[in-house]
């Protein structure tokens, strides 16, 4: 079955240090991956996703994130975080064109210091 | 496109009520999931339709919960008869293919 797991519940980070949250996943085969990220009250607003190629994939607000096979790892980078940044952060797995479901991670909650 | 659109926002209602959730996709998109939030359990996909037609409910908790999507721009999901443990935030996507996109969601809350 596949599965998601993000290490890290909370992250307090200073405005203008870089970021990195971490993804884990277990899957069967290619994975699609997504990382989003929710805003307190508000829906989930997509950063990016990885389907194949360029193992680095450039997203949204100045994230990138780097796939990784050999450690099943899809972690989210970001060079200088800034305050607006701070919301909680949700790798996930899914689905591909055959239509699996969608798998979340439990989720990175992300604080940051002025 | 005004992307995916969930009414109503915030729902109160008391148990044993029914109450009924809609969600109209970006209009395109072949899929169609429902999850709900809640702080124990995360995010939890309820139930997924692909064209129209429901391909895993799996997650729907129990034979109270229901969902349709009678046309490609228009899904209900229905909780019949809603209980306190019903309260969550309900979430609506739709997708082309791959990569959802995210309704603002429904709070939930029966007391």
């Amino acid at each position: 079955a596949q599965s998601v797991t993000q290490p890290d519940i909370h992250i307090t980070v200073s405005e203008g240090a870089s970021l990195e949250l971490r993804c884990n996943y277990s899957y069967g085969a290619t994975p699609y991956l997504f990382w989003y990220v929710q805003s307190p009250g508000q829906g989930l607003q997509l950063l990016l996703k990885y389907f194949s190629g360029d193992t680095l994939v450039q997203g949204i607000k100045g994230f990138e994130a780097e796939f990784k096979r050999s450690q099943s790892s899809f972690n989210l980078r970001k060079p200088s975080v800034h305050w607006s940044d701070a919301a909680e952060y949700f790798c996930a797995v899914g689905p591909g064109n055959y239509g699996q479901n969608f798998v979340f991670g439990p989720g990175t909650r992300l604080s940051v210091l002025p | 496109d005004a992307g995916v659109i969930q009414s109503p926002r915030h729902e109160v209602t008391e148990m044993g009520q029914e109450v009924t959730l809609r969600c109209k996709p970006i209009s395109g998109h072949d899929y169609l999931f429902w999850y709900r939030q809640t702080m124990m359990r995360g995010l939890e996909l309820l139930i997924y339709f692909n064209n129209n037609v429901p391909i895993d409910d799996s997650g729907m908790p129990e034979d109270r919960f229901s969902a349709k999507m009678p046309n490609a721009s228009f899904s209900t999901l229905k909780i019949q008869p809603s209980e306190p443990r019903d309260s969550a935030v309900y979430f609506c996507a739709s997708s082309y293919s791959s990569g959802a996109f995210f309704g603002q969601g429904t709070r939930l809350t029966v007391v």
